[in-house]
Formats: C-alpha cells, structure tokens, sequence
C-alpha cells in the first residue's frame, strides 16, 4: 500500500519569512495531493491540492510544487502569519481508491 | 466548503458504557469516514463506507462499528467503552478524492 512520509515534524518561523514541508510518497499510482491545515480543537480544513496532471499550483500565499519523477510534493507559505500557526498534514490517493494516506504531521510555529 | 457535523463535540465517561459518536453531512456525499487521531497527531482510518448499507474497516483495527442507514447519517458506536478508547475521532466526508473534515470528538474513558 501506500506510504508517505513527512518533514519535518517540527518547524518554527519567523513571522514573514516562509515556511516549506515535504512529503514523499511511495505509489507512483498515486495522483492525488492534498494538504490539510489543522488548528487546536478543531477538524482538518483543507487549504490545497495538486494533482498529478500539474506541477505546481498557486493560492495566494500557499502554493503547493509536485515532482512526480522523486515522488515528493510540498508546501510553500510566503510571509507566514500568526494565525499560520497549525499542524499541517500532506496526504495521497490514486483515482478509484479514495482513502487517503496521510503523512505524521508538521507542527508549524510562527515566532512573532 | 461542506457541512459536516459531529456531536458530541466532549465527551467524558465510564468504563463499560455503550456510546454512540454521531456524524452528519448536508452534501449528499456518498463516501464517509472515520478516523481516530491520538495526540501524536497521526491520523488512522478506522472504518468508511461508499454508499448506504455499505461500510468496511479501514486501516486501523478498532472495536468500534459503524452503520449507514441514511447516506447524511454515519454513526460510531463502542458498546463497552474502555481507557484505551480515549482518543479524538474524526469523520469525513467526500464526493470524490476531497475529504471534508468534522470538528472532531474528544472522547475520554474513565
């Protein structure tokens, strides 16, 4: 089955810089990626998502790149705000199998 | 965005009770899950269903059951309550690939 991987459990900001978390999938049928934003208390929203026809897709200040060849995508967030802070999940399905795999997690921390 | 909703939000209670984690969505999704998510953060599927009157374990093995009666509707059900039930629960819902959270139950066993 599928497995991903997520790095790094842990990051802390400054608050402005940017902030990125890579993920490495192991099913090169996979095709779908999304990202999930996590708040204390709260459901996993999510912010966005690649698939595996694009590389790169953009929102605002989040953008996610994919590099099917590695096998790896991430999460880039430019000039990060308090209210970035959160436990961010990447997770991988493929077309036909819709459970999700998720990775361990990135708590993100922005040091004001 | 969907409408998903889970009630209890807390819940707090005994060993040995039978408690019922509800779980509804407005959007006609057909597809619904339930995850268990521990302070580690990880999140383990544990059951899902693609439709009414089907639903398969998932990932994780858990003592819970679950049953979808009505396609909003995706309840989870512990009939004897234990301390290493405690635990957040989570339930999904999705149309397609897209998987729109719940807020969440806190469940803790005494």
């Amino acid at each position: 089955g599928e497995n991903v991987e997520q790095h790094p459990s842990t990051l802390s900001v400054q608050e402005g810089d940017s902030a990125v978390i890579k993920c490495t999938y192991s099913d090169s049928a996979s095709n779908y990626f999304p990202w999930y934003k996590q708040e204390l208390g709260k459901g996993p929203q999510l912010i966005i998502d690649i698939r595996s026809n694009v590389g790169e897709k953009k929102d605002q200040r989040i953008a996610v790149t994919l590099n099917k060849t590695a096998k790896h995508f991430s999460l880039h967030i430019t000039e990060t705000q308090p209210e970035d802070s959160a436990v961010y999940f990447c997770a991988a399905s493929f077309f036909g199998n819709e459970k999700l795999t998720f990775g361990t997690g990135t708590r993100l921390t922005i040091i004001p | 965005e969907a409408d998903i909703y889970q009630t209890p939000r807390y819940l707090v209670i005994g060993t040995g009770k039978k408690i019922t984690l509800e779980c509804s969505q407005t959007m006609g999704h057909d597809k619904m899950y339930w995850y268990q998510q521990d302070p580690g953060m990880e999140l383990h599927l544990i059951h899902y269903s693609y439709g009414v009157n089907s639903t398969e374990k998932g990932d994780l093995s858990s003592e819970s059951t679950v049953s979808r009666i009505r396609t909003e509707h995706f309840p989870l059900t512990l009939e004897s309550a234990r301390p290493s039930h405690t635990s957040q629960y989570l339930c999904a819902s999705s149309e397609s690939d897209t998987q729109y959270f719940g807020p969440g139950t806190r469940l803790l066993v005494l």
